[in-house]
């Protein structure tokens, strides 16, 4: 199986702040590394693809990209809204294997 | 509206027996994997099993591989998870979810269907 090591477990930032979450993926995924937010009491929501591609109606300050094994999730101005629980996801090879998952507090 | 919704969650004793559904709307059903996703109260996301397009291919976690049954109904734009032999650390949140055209990702989640396995 993938391991998939996310990074901080929790974070609390101001509004208008960049954040910055890390999954580091136990090998290469040939770009199969996709982000989901999950609010609280909800089902998660995709918000990036492929890595990098943003899905359709997601707001342009969350983007993703990669460096080696190393992926990174910004949002680069927190909103109220971003108050939530993120998770990346390797599917590149079954089982689809989740990071541990990283909260995100508005200070 | 393009949506799933999951049924058939509840309480059940442990080694016991339950069957989820999802209902498909608004989308071609049957050209898309199906999966199921579960989240144990507090815990993170765990996949736990795929289905192909005409449910000739499953897929399946190790620890419910014997137990667990994926299904789907394409003429019913229906997905299935046949539970037997639960345990407590199958308590969890279901999530039936739609694997994308495009980029292996889940782009539809159903809101969850809560299983708890206790005596």
């Amino acid at each position: 199986d993938i391991q998939m090591t996310q990074s901080p477990s929790s974070l609390s930032a101001y509004v208008g702040d960049r954040v910055t979450i890390t999954c580091r993926a136990g090998q290469d995924l040939n770009r199969f590394l996709t982000w989901y937010q999950q609010k609280p009491g909800k089902a998660p929501n995709i918000l990036i693809y492929a890595e990098s591609t943003l899905e359709s109606g997601v707001p342009s300050r969350f983007s993703g990209s990669r460096s080696g094994t190393d992926f990174t999730l910004t949002i680069s101005s927190l909103q109220p809204e971003d108050i939530a629980t993120y998770y990346c996801q390797q599917s590149h090879s079954l089982p689809w294997t989740f990071g541990q998952g990283t909260k995100v507090e508005v200070k | 509206e393009v949506q799933l919704v999951e049924s058939g969650g509840g309480l059940v004793q442990p080694g016991g027996s339950l069957r989820l559904s999802c209902a498909a709307s608004d989308f071609s059903f049957s050209s898309h994997w199906m999966g199921w996703v579960r989240q144990a109260p507090g815990e993170g996301l765990e996949w736990v099993a795929h289905i192909n397009q005409d449910g000739t291919e499953k897929y399946y976690m190790d620890s419910v591989k014997g137990r667990f049954t994926i299904s789907r109904d394409n003429a019913d734009n229906s997905l299935f998870l046949e539970m037997n032999s639960l345990r407590g650390e199958d308590t969890a949140v279901y999530y039936c979810t739609r694997v994308g055209s495009v980029g292996r990702k889940y782009d539809l989640w159903g809101q969850g269907a809560l299983v708890t396995v206790s005596s």
